[in-house]
């Protein structure tokens, strides 16, 4: 059973336009959220991350807002750029004393020139 | 700095071998793991490790081995390979000192069984 979910698998988008992607989670004891960044071929990179104590992280033209009570977090990227186009995976993990991390299973971004 | 590397980065494989996938960081990382990912199925955990002689299983543990001997190799063992195991598969580390560190991964190990 997922306990992250990402719908929406794809997202075009205009270059200097906003890219907003978004999550959902069920597991209430999640409390630390994280989106990684991937190009083909290449491992997984850490993006932006979030603590549930707090509803709004930024950092440059990435900002993630979280959501609580909805079980929802989401990802913007203003403004889009090329170098953008990537998948993004959000993540979640807390609650089993491991800090294993749960995975959604992925948005690909499209930013046009 | 290499940070998360894993060799080799693509292997075939016939039905019923054995290999191990290398992970190695230079990081000091306590924690260490190993992902795999399929289409349309996002990653999914399968071992993990919090420190050295510390190991558990993930989310799809089965037909895979893992040994913890050092802090900086984490290798994972594919006893008898199945067409079912054709995956890219990653490693990831951390650092457990500092709370709500993310993980690092490797550029990951693209494998096919035949």
């Amino acid at each position: 059973d997922q306990q992250v979910k990402q719908n929406s698998p794809s997202l075009s988008v205009q270059e200097g336009r906003i890219s907003i992607l978004n999550c959902d989670y069920t597991n209430s004891m999640f409390d630390y959220f994280l989106w990684y960044k991937k190009y083909p071929a290449e491992g997984p990179t850490f993006l932006i991350s979030i603590s549930s104590i707090k509803d709004k992280n930024e950092d440059g033209r990435f900002t993630v807002f979280l959501n609580k009570s909805a079980k929802h977090l989401s990802l913007h990227i203003v403004p889009s750029q090329p170098g953008d186009s990537a998948v993004y995976f959000c993540a979640a993990s807390g609650g089993d004393g491991n800090n294993r991390l749960a995975f959604g299973k992925g948005n690909q971004v499209v930013v046009i020139p | 700095n290499a940070g998360v590397t894993q060799t080799p980065k693509f292997q075939v494989l016939k039905t019923g071998q054995s290999m191990t996938l290398q992970c190695a960081q230079d990081m000091n990382h306590e924690y260490m793991s190993w992902y795999r990912q399929d289409p349309g199925m996002g990653l999914r955990l399968i071992h993990y490790s919090v420190g050295a002689g510390i190991t558990d299983q993930g989310e799809v543990p089965n037909g895979y081995n893992v040994s913890r001997s050092t802090t900086e190799d984490f290798p994972l063992r594919l006893l008898s390979a199945a067409p079912s195991q054709t995956s890219v598969y990653f490693c990831a580390s951390r650092n457990v000192g500092v709370s709500n560190q993310p993980q690092h991964f490797g550029d990951g190990t693209r494998l096919s069984i035949l």
